[in-house]
Parts: C-alpha cells; sequence; structure tokens
C-alpha cells in the first residue's frame, strides 16, 4: 500500500520567501507529526496532529512556521519570510492511532535549502 | 543537558561482531520508548519497541533501565546492512512530543 508521501522532495527558496510542504499520511492514520531534520542530527519535533487538531505545537521554533490539517488527512507546513537558518529536511510522519505508543511512518521529507 | 543523550560514534566494527548502543533520558515521565533506523539520506524507520522486560527481535535486543533512564540496543553478528544511524527515541512525558535522540552512527566492515 502507499506510504506517507511529501511533496515537494526539494525546495530552493530565497531568504524572506515563504514556503508551504505537503504531507499525504497513510490513510486512516489518526495521528500527524512534523519534525525538522538538521544534518548530523536526529529529528526535532515540530508539531502533532490528532485528526484536524492541532494537539503540541510546542517544537515550532518560531511564530513564522505554521501547520494545518484541515480535513484531518493532509497536512501542510508552511514557513513565512524564510531564513537561513531554516534550511534542513522537514519530515512528516504518521501513525495509525492516536497513542504514544504506536509506531510511526515517515515519508521521504522535504529537503529545504534557503539561499 | 538534552533530552535524549546517545554517544554520536561512529562505531566501526568487523561483521559478525557484537555491538552495543546506550542512550539515556531525561524525563522520568516518558512512557514510550523505541529504536528507529535511518540509513543515509532516507527517512527513519521503526527498528523495535523498548519495553520494561526487555525484548530481542532476531539479532537485535532492547532493554530499559527506568530507574536509571537508560535504554540500550544489542547487535550480535553484526551485517554489513546493518550500518546506518540508529536513533533513540522517546515519547510521553507530557504533551504528544516524540524527542529523538541525535543518533549514533555505525559502520560494519568486512
Amino acid at each position: 500500500g502507499a506510504g506517507v508521501s511529501q511533496s515537494p522532495r526539494y525546495k530552493v527558496a530565497k531568504r524572506g520567501q515563504d514556503v508551504a510542504l505537503r504531507c499525504d499520511p497513510i490513510s486512516g492514520h489518526v495521528s500527524l507529526f512534523w519534525y525538522q531534520q538538521a544534518l548530523g542530527q536526529g529529528p526535532e519535533f515540530l508539531t502533532y496532529f490528532q485528526n484536524e487538531a492541532q494537539l503540541d505545537k510546542s517544537g515550532l521554533p518560531s511564530d513564522r512556521f505554521f501547520a494545518e490539517r484541515p480535513e484531518g488527512s493532509v497536512s501542510t507546513l508552511k514557513i513565512q519570510r524564510t531564513q537561513q537558518e531554516d534550511s534542513a529536511v522537514y519530515l512528516c510522519a504518521s501513525s495509525l492511532n492516536g497513542g504514544r505508543a504506536n509506531e510511526q511512518f515517515f515519508g521521504p521529507g522535504t529537503r529545504l535549502t534557503v539561499l | 543537558r538534552k533530552e535524549v543523550e546517545q554517544d554520536p560514534g561512529p562505531f566501526n566494527v568487523p561483521e559478525g561482531a557484537t555491538v552495543a548502543f546506550n542512550c539515556t533520558y531525561s524525563n522520568s515521565a516518558s512512557q514510550s520508548f523505541f529504536w528507529y533506523r535511518q540509513d543515509c539520506r532516507k527517512e527513519p524507520k521503526l527498528l523495535m519497541s523498548v519495553y520494561s522486560s526487555g525484548n530481542e527481535d532476531g539479532r537485535f535486543t532492547a532493554q530499559l533501565n527506568r530507574a536509571s533512564q537508560y535504554i540500550s540496543l544489542l547487535i550480535r553478528d553484526s551485517k554489513l546492512s546493518d550500518s546506518a544511524t540508529y536513533l533513540c527515541v522517546v515519547n510521553g512525558g507530557g504533551g504528544f512530543k516524540t524527542i529523538f535522540g541525535a543518533g549514533t552512527r555505525l559502520f560494519v566492515k568486512a
């Protein structure tokens, strides 16, 4: 079956541009996570959705970062006025249930480069 | 202090060797624990969950020590295909935040 997909796979933005990153989770998965992964580091939690509800956004680094999942399936991570420090791989993951003990299935990521 | 700490390595071992990775976590209220594997320029994938009683899956054994807030992963009879970064993951302890360690790099050589 289809896994988690993300688009675009690669994005180059000029500093100050807005970008939108899309995540299509596995169909029927309740939970959706966004992570930021810098080179040589582990993924850093950004935000968590349970269906359409954003239950945890404690990891969003600034108010330039905004995420939504309006219909409880596809999610978009938006970064406004991008900065060079935003350059990273943005990973989306989904899991079947709302509990914390479930396996997360990751998408291939979007590699964002801000010039 | 980071919430989840791992030795970054790299660990360079010959095929057939046994290698062990350790991980410590700071939040005593943490509830779920995992090891994920990440190949170069790929996404992380679940290797195994970690239970208080310890668990084994083939050549892999995971242990959890809640008193010491310590998780371990043992790989026996290492294969070339085990070369990857191993990420220690901790869940719970407030909110829905999933915390990943920075990863331990393993290179298995012929």
